[in-house]
């Protein structure tokens, strides 16, 4: 079955950064992008940008362009996203999601990372 | 930049109720939006993809409908298990998610 395994908890200080991971499993890992969502109470869910699996390509919300980054290691079927110069407002919860054939929809979710800023 | 409205922000119902939920895009989007479920301390769930498609194992109960600028996702008979927030999404231009719809029981 399809699965999306992120990694634990982070607490970080501010202006540091923290690098968080999305295992997949269950099917073809290079035939489907990867996108990554913030969600936080305040600003809801917030779209980060998404790598495609394949080639390594990326394309990034504009207002996370120089504070993420996306990366895929293609031999362990897993995708990462670097966050950084962190600050308070980067708490949040980041979620991993598959996009489904020909777009439809985010099919699967990665149960998601909290990320806490704080010093 | 996109914005989408959800309306209402909460939505109380009852067990057997149809229920709809609204989505109002800022501009035209095509029709490229999506419909996600997410209950207390889940990730969300795909519901509806690309306005009215069923995403496989998703009760019939659910269905969505709209254009242009005005969507819609409908629940033809409340059941417990659909208390949750609902978002729409669109991809048409950008990304956006809508501000959600926590949907209650009465």
């Amino acid at each position: 079955q399809v699965q999306l395994q992120q990694s634990g908890a982070e607490l970080a200080k501010p202006g540091s950064s923290v690098k968080i991971s999305c295992k997949a499993s269950g099917y073809t890992f290079t035939s489907y992008y990867i996108s990554w969502i913030k969600q936080t109470t305040g600003q809801g869910l917030e779209y980060i940008g998404y790598i495609n699996t394949g080639s390594g390509g990326t394309n990034y919300n504009e207002k996370f362009k120089g504070k993420a980054t996306l990366t895929v290691d293609k031999s362990s079927s897993t995708a990462f996203m670097q966050l950084s110069s962190l600050t308070p407002d980067d708490s949040a919860v980041y979620y991993c999601a598959r996009e489904g054939e020909l777009g439809a929809g985010f099919d699967y979710w990665g149960q998601g990372v909290m990320v806490t800023v704080s010093s | 930049d996109i914005q989408m409205t959800q309306s209402p922000p909460v939505l109380s119902a009852s067990v057997g109720d149809r229920v709809t939920l609204s989505c109002k895009a800022s501009q035209n989007i095509n029709k490229n939006l999506d419909w996600y479920q997410q209950k207390h301390g889940e990730a969300p769930k795909l519901l509806i993809y690309y306005t009215n498609n069923l995403q496989t194992g998703i009760p019939s109960r659910f269905s969505g409908s709209g254009s242009g600028t005005d969507y819609t996702l409908t629940i033809s008979s409340l059941q417990p298990e659909d208390v949750a927030t609902y978002y729409c999404y669109q991809y048409n231009s950008g990304w956006t998610f809508g501000g959600g719809t926590k949907l209650e029981l009465k």
